[in-house]
């Protein structure tokens, strides 16, 4: 069936440095794309959303990138610190669907 | 602000006892409410949603229910629980609309079944 996916289990970056957390999507009919952090043993929280009239959005020290072309979407940590070590999930929408679907996350891990 | 809280925070049940987990809504009205497991290391699973009063979807057929006695009020249950039940049982909502697709989540139940 559909499904949201993700290349790399696990990041390993130094601080400072920059990170990309990539996702793959397979419906093409998925309209909105959302990120999220989640830290051991604590829900979700929100990170960035991107609609797919939309090819980039950009927060604070985060940017999501959307290919629509090629299915894919990517976060985009910029001066990454030790607080972003988390696991990272990507999830998708598509009209008339009333829930998210997860991907199965990536583990971000900084190294001081 | 809207908070949503669940209770309890940690569960340690045995095989064959009954479950009630209950998320709760504040600041927000008509939200649709979502129940999630997460196994260790993986990725969250959506076992119900629902946009109203008694109104409940249930995603994949499984050993759980799940029922809204009030606007703000979600909960989730089992008569007899079994091993495979054990993971991280995650509420959320959302604002019901046509194009707000956001969802926030509640703190979590760790759930062990022995």
């Amino acid at each position: 069936g559909e499904s949201v996916g993700l290349h790399l289990p696990t990041l390993s970056v130094q601080e400072g440095d920059n990170s990309i957390i990539n996702c793959a999507y397979s419906n093409s009919a998925s309209d909105y794309f959302i990120w999220y952090k989640q830290e051991s043993g604590k829900g979700p929280q929100f990170i960035i959303d991107i609609r797919s009239n939309m090819d980039k959005r950009q927060g604070q020290r985060v940017t999501v990138l959307l290919n629509k072309t090629v299915k894919h979407l990517s976060l985009q940590i910029a001066a990454t610190q030790p607080g972003d070590s988390a696991v990272y999930f990507c999830a998708e929408n598509y009209p008339g669907r009333r829930a998210l679907t997860f991907g199965s996350g990536t583990r971000l891990q900084v190294q001081p | 602000s809207q908070t949503i809280h669940q209770w309890p925070a940690t569960l340690v049940q045995p095989v064959g006892s009954p479950l009630s987990l209950e998320c709760t809504v504040e600041g927000t009205s008509n939200p649709n409410l979502y129940w999630y497991r997460q196994a260790a290391g993986r990725g969250l699973q959506l076992l119900f949603y629902s946009v109203g009063i008694g109104q409940i979807s249930s995603e994949v057929p499984q050993n759980l229910s799940a029922s809204r006695p009030q606007d703000r009020q979600f909960i989730l249950s089992s008569k007899k629980l079994l091993l495979s039940d054990s993971g991280f049982y995650l509420c959320a909502w959302s604002v019901r609309g046509l194009l707000s697709y956001e969802q926030y989540f509640g703190p979590g139940t760790r759930l062990t079944v022995t």
